[in-house]
């Protein structure tokens, strides 16, 4: 089956730049999301790329996907303690059925 | 964008008891989806509500375990049934975004059984 994997731990210092990388295997990969979930909250979609790009920007926010090697990035700017939460790499094919990553923690030490 | 109100936001009880955690969502939708987060774990999907038919269940999730009403296209239920502290987890209903915009999550249901 699909799988999706991230690291589990990643620490910054504020106003540093924050690089969190996930990996999938499913080729069939349509849509590449990141989410944030912060502690006793539900899931907040922060971003998604389709399959067919390769970057997209929106504010602080940056994706990278490499199709090719199926690795996609996350990056985030002047990171700020109020970024601290676990993020989620998660990929869709064609079902609408999401796999979701593992979630890498993100520290911000300020 | 769709936004979902989902209750209880958490829950303590009793083995052998069932609890019912419900989903609203402010437009209709086709398609509304269970999660559960087990603690320190990823999402799995439990299953996929359509509104009028019985719901598609993952592997490792039954009907009986965790049965599922979808009345109408902005509501939802799940019921996890004959509760064990091996249930105790984070369960989150999500709807796909119009235009395919990705997918939302309601705020999640923290329950605890002991």
């Amino acid at each position: 089956g699909e799988d999706v994997e991230q690291s589990l731990f990643l620490s910054v210092r504020e106003g540093d730049s924050s690089v969190i990388n996930c990996t999938y295997t499913d080729s069939s990969s349509t849509y590449l999301y990141w989410y944030k979930q912060e502690p006793g909250a539900g899931l907040q979609l922060l971003t998604y790329i389709f399959s067919n790009m390769d970057m997209k920007q929106d504010q602080r926010l940056t994706v990278l996907l490499n199709k090719k090697d199926k690795h996609l990035s996350l990056r985030i700017a002047d990171t700020q303690t109020g970024d601290s939460a676990i993020y989620f790499c998660a990929e869709s094919g064609g079902y609408q059925k999401v796999t979701f990553g593992t979630g890498t923690k993100l520290q911000v030490i300020p | 964008s769709a936004v979902i109100s989902q209750k209880p936001s958490r829950d303590i009880c009793q083995r052998g008891t069932s609890l019912t955690i419900q989903c609203q969502v402010d437009s209709q939708v086709t398609m509304m989806f269970w999660y559960r987060q087990q603690p320190g774990q990823s999402l799995t999907l439990i299953a996929t509500a359509n509104q009028g038919s019985e719901a598609t269940y993952e592997s490792g999730f039954v009907i009986d375990k965790f049965p599922i009403s979808r009345p109408n296209l902005t509501f939802s239920t799940l019921t996890v049934s004959n509760m064990s502290p091996e249930d105790s987890s984070i369960y989150l209903c999500s709807v796909e975004l119009p235009q395919g915009d990705g997918y939302t999550f309601g705020s999640g249901t923290r329950l605890t059984v002991v």
